[in-house]
């Protein structure tokens, strides 16, 4: 399948500090990716649906100030954790969707965020 | 909220066939049923979806009932790599549809 590549995989950061995060897809072009946030056994909660060239749609209770998403080319979104607090502290997903088909979603290996 | 509801957990023997059912009585016609999978401190894995008729590949089968309420996802010879949270989710059509995970199923597999 397509391979959706993530980094880091892992970052640790002092607070106040922010942190980018990259999502990636290597063989496909994605017009549309999505940012998940996951806590310790917990099931993922989307944060935002970026579409290349346009401004992220965030979810209910996501801070677009907090979480900045930007999708400027059909390779890459980036997601920036501003003034990071331990409580933003978690794992972070991105996942693209293939231009040349909407029904399979893929998923990257994930960011763990550990915020001191 | 998730569309779906499923057991929060099941046990298989290595070797048998895992059969995870999943409800999704409210899916509306233009809905999908997709499959994912998540193993520990990574990203889901795509296995499956459908609309209305059964449907296999080389990970699994899938098996939607005729009112398309509910679904069984079965992998056939379960091995103890298949040890995950399995992932049932509705989703509608269109390239913008979001994937709303529920709290899944964590099958546990044993030898």
């Amino acid at each position: 399948g397509a391979v959706v590549s993530q980094h880091p995989s892992w970052v640790i950061c002092k607070s106040g500090t922010s942190v980018k995060i990259e999502c990636r897809s290597l063989d496909f072009q994605a017009t549309t990716m999505f940012w998940y946030r996951q806590f310790p056994k917990k099931s993922l909660m989307l944060m935002a649906t970026s579409n290349e060239g346009s401004k992220a749609t965030y979810e209910q209770g996501v801070e677009k100030d907090k979480f900045l998403i930007n999708h400027a080319s059909l390779t890459l979104s980036t997601l920036t954790v501003t003034s990071a607090h331990p409580e933003d502290s978690s794992f972070y997903i991105c996942s693209a969707r293939d231009r040349q088909g909407w029904e399979k979603l893929f998923f990257g290996s994930g960011t763990q965020l550990s915020v001191l | 909220d998730a569309k779906t509801t499923q057991p929060p957990s099941m046990d298989c023997a290595e070797g048998r066939a895992a059969n995870l059912p999943c409800n999704h009585s409210t899916i509306s016609g233009n809905e999908y049923v997709y499959w994912y999978r998540q193993i520990h401190s990574q990203g889901p894995q795509y296995i499956i979806h459908g609309l209305k008729n059964n449907e296999t590949n080389e990970m699994a089968s899938l098996i939607i009932t005729e009112d398309r309420k509910s679904s069984t996802l079965i992998l056939p010879h379960a091995t103890l790599r298949d040890t995950a949270v399995y992932y049932c989710i509705v989703r509608g059509q269109g390239g913008s549809e979001k994937l709303v995970f529920g709290k899944g199923t964590k099958l546990t597999v044993n030898p």
